[in-house]
């Protein structure tokens, strides 16, 4: 199976900070990744899909990059609304589906 | 636009099984697949598998064994069916659309289930 490693596991931040999040795969998975914000007691929200492609409604300092192995998000203005949870996955067509285990944003 | 519902017992006692449904509504259960994810308290997502409008199914191997998602596309839904459950597959169970590019971008509110006696 393919491992997802995301960095780090918890990140205290302050409104208007940059943040970024690191996603790392045990082997290449292209493009295959997603991106995806989860508030306590909600369901998972897709935020980008094929590693960089933003999800309709998602605002646009949201945005991810990379292939292959290392991705990562980043928020470019941290608003209060996202401090929360977020997970990666890869969808690898040859591999069994699997989520990093996830990174908290915290009010600094 | 499409909307999702987790729907079955709270409750499920161990060595039984766990089955749920997810009714799909507001769009077509074709040319998509479907698919549920878990969630343990207080811990991170978890892949179970997916189902496509066709029947054809992809599971987590780790599950593989006791897992069957199916497809009803007369009634717009899917089910999940897992077998012999423990404590450990205590959890909120979420379905969701995989989108035309793959990501999960249609989500159910989730449903908790616990394993108990």
């Amino acid at each position: 199976d393919i491992q997802m490693t995301q960095s780090p596991s918890t990140l205290s931040a302050s409104v208007g900070d940059r943040v970024i999040i690191t996603c790392r795969a045990s082997q290449s998975i292209n493009s295959w990744l997603a991106w995806y914000q989860q508030k306590p007691g909600e369901a998972p929200k897709l935020l980008i899909y094929q590693a960089s492609s933003l999800e309709t409604g998602v605002p646009s300092r949201f945005s991810g990059i990379g292939s292959g192995t290392e991705f990562t998000l980043t928020i470019s203005s941290l608003q209060p609304d996202d401090f929360a949870t977020y997970y990666c996955q890869q969808y690898n067509i040859y591999s069994p589906w699997t989520f990093g285990q996830g990174t908290k944003v915290e009010i600094k | 636009q499409v909307q999702l519902q987790e729907s079955g017992p709270g409750l499920v006692k161990p060595s039984e099984t766990l089955s749920l449904t997810c009714s799909v509504s507001g769009g077509s259960i074709s040319d998509y697949q479907w698919s549920w994810i878990r969630q343990p308290p207080g811990k991170g997502l978890e892949w179970i598998g997916y189902v496509y409008y066709t029947g054809s199914t992809s599971y987590n191997p780790s599950l593989k064994s006791r897992v069957t998602i199916s497809v009803d596309t007369s009634k717009t839904q899917f089910s999940l069916s897992l077998r012999s459950v423990t404590a450990s597959d205590t959890a909120v169970y979420y379905c969701a659309r995989v989108g035309m590019a793959n990501g999960l971008d249609v989500w159910g509110q989730g449903t908790t289930v616990t394993v108990s006696s």
